[in-house]
């Protein structure tokens, strides 16, 4: 299977732990991408990476969230003293750089946060 | 920050029924995407429409970009309890072609 692999697929935390969400790309793309999702709702970006460079965040992204992409491939989100508004489900994406596919993105399977 | 608003939110419809969900803007867009999601997974694209008054047909799911790039549409015919899901839409924004998604339709389909 070569699509996007996301680890674990659930996660239960108490308030205050730290937990780290690793995402696996597919492997010719150099853009990753991190959402967050709510029930009900739709995904919501969290941060952006091109190769290793983490060239965006959104405004959603607390100083109690990390990403990294060391060596451009795998990526992880580590979220420090989870709260319990931290609840929801974590997507990761990759996309191909450049060309008409460029703008579409793959889905992992999402890991699933719950903060008791 | 641009919002793709979709309607319905909710619809459930029995087996064999048509059905269309609509995806609004007031922004213009370059291209704009339609995702399916089942509950526990990640969005599985289904198309991808880039010019204005494009219609793309899948199987039975047809899909058309509003001739002004600031609305969409899809149709679904003959509706099978397969096609159950929440239904996005979303488009690419800025440098990073992050996607914006819109609100979804939660779609039932029984028997």
């Amino acid at each position: 299977d070569t699509g996007v692999s996301q680890n674990p697929r659930h996660k239960i935390t108490k308030r205050g732990q730290n937990v780290t969400f690793r995402c696996d790309p597919i492997s010719e793309h150099n853009r990753l991408y991190w959402y967050r999702q709510t029930l009900g709702q739709g995904p919501e970006f969290l941060t952006y990476f091109q190769n290793e460079a983490q060239l965006e965040k959104s405004r959603l992204l607390s100083d109690r969230f990390s990403a990294e992409r060391p060596k451009g491939s795998f990526s992880t989100l580590e979220i420090q003293r989870t709260e319990q508004g931290d609840s929801a489900m974590y997507l990761c994406a990759s996309s191909p750089h450049g060309g008409q596919g460029a703008t579409e993105a793959f889905f992992g399977q999402g890991t699933r946060l719950t903060v008791v | 920050t641009q919002l793709l608003e979709q309607s319905p939110q909710f619809l459930s419809i029995q087996e064999g029924e048509n059905l269309t969900v609509y995806c609004n803007s007031s922004s213009v867009f370059s291209s704009l995407q339609w995702y399916r999601q089942e509950p526990g997974e990640g969005p599985v694209l289904l198309v991808t429409v880039v010019t204005g008054g494009e219609v793309k047909k899948l199987k039975r799911l047809t899909f058309q970009f509003g001739d002004a790039r600031k609305d969409s549409s899809l149709h679904i015919t003959a509706a099978q309890p397969g096609d159950t899901g929440l239904y996005l839409c979303a488009a690419p924004t800025g440098t990073a072609s992050k996607l914006t998604f819109g609100t979804g339709t939660r779609l039932q389909v029984t028997l």
